[in-house]
C-alpha cells in the first residue's frame, strides 16, 4: 500500500541554520503531497502542498518540490527561527481517494537561539 | 469561526469503560475525520465521513464506532476502552471538492483529545 517515510528525528538546529527534512513516498499514480506542522499542544496545520510533478509548494519561507522521478518531497528553509520549533509531517493523498490522507511519522525540530 | 472544536481535552479511563469523544466544526464542511496520533507512527485514520449520513472505516477502526450526527458533529465512541487505545485523538474537517480539476485539499484539525487508558 501507499506509504510515507520521513527522516528520523529529533533534529536540533541553531537559529539561522539551513533546514532540510527528507520525505519519500510510495504510491501508485499521481498523489498530492503535503507538509503539515504541529506546534506544541496544538492540532496540525497545513504548511504547503503540491498536487502535480515538479510543482513547488511554499509558505512562510518553507519550500518543497514534488519530484516524481525520485518520489520525494523534501522540506527546506534557508534560515530557521526559534518559532519554527515544531513537529513536521509529510503526507500524501492517494490519486484515487479523495478522503484518505496518509501521514508520515513526523520529524521533531528544535531550534535553539 | 471557532473552526474545529473537540471535547474533552484530556480524559483518563479504566480498562473496560466507555466514552464518547465529541467533535464539531462551524465551517460548513462536508467531510470529517478521526485520527489517532501515536509516537513514531504519525497520524492514522480511524473513521471518516464524506457527508452527513455516511461513515467509512479508515486504517485502524477496530474498537471504535462513529456517528455523524449532523453536518456539524462527528463523534467517536470507545465501547470498552483498552490500554492500546491510549493516544492523542484528532478530529479534522474538509470542504467539498470543487467541480472540475480543482480539489480543495486542506484539512482543518482540532486541538486534540489526550486519552489515557489504565
Amino acid at each position: 500500500g501507499d506509504s510515507v517515510t520521513q527522516m528520523e528525528g529529533p533534529v536540533t538546529l541553531s537559529e539561522e541554520a539551513f533546514l532540510t527534512i527528507n520525505c519519500t513516498y510510495t504510491a501508485t499514480g499521481y498523489p498530492s503531497l503535503f507538509w503539515y506542522v504541529q506546534y506544541p499542544g496544538e492540532g496540525l496545520q497545513l504548511l504547503l502542498k503540491a498536487t502535480k510533478a515538479d510543482d513547488k509548494g511554499s509558505n512562510k519561507g518553507f519550500e518543497a518540490t514534488y519530484r516524481k522521478e525520485t518520489t520525494s518531497f523534501h522540506l527546506e528553509k534557508g534560515s530557521v527561527q526559534v518559532s519554527d520549533s515544531a513537529v513536521y509531517f509529510c503526507a500524501l493523498r492517494e490519486e484515487t481517494s479523495y478522503d484518505k490522507v496518509i501521514f508520515g511519522p513526523g520529524t521533531s525540530l528544535s531550534v535553539i537561539p | 469561526n471557532a473552526g474545529v472544536t473537540q471535547t474533552p481535552k484530556f480524559q483518563v479511563l479504566k480498562t473496560g469503560q466507555s466514552m464518547t469523544l465529541q467533535c464539531a466544526q462551524d465551517m460548513n464542511h462536508n467531510s470529517m475525520y478521526w485520527y489517532r496520533q501515536d509516537p513514531g507512527m504519525g497520524l492514522r485514520l480511524i473513521y471518516y465521513s464524506a457527508s452527513e449520513g455516511t461513515t467509512d472505516k479508515g486504517e485502524v477502526p477496530n474498537g471504535y464506532n462513529v456517528s455523524r450526527l449532523n453536518k456539524r458533529e462527528f463523534s467517536l465512541r470507545l465501547e470498552s476502552a483498552a490500554p492500546s487505545q491510549t493516544s492523542v485523538y484528532f478530529c479534522a474537517s474538509r470542504p467539498r471538492a470543487a467541480s472540475g480539476r480543482e480539489v480543495r485539499e486542506t484539512q482543518y484539525f482540532g486541538p486534540g483529545t489526550r486519552l489515557l487508558v489504565l
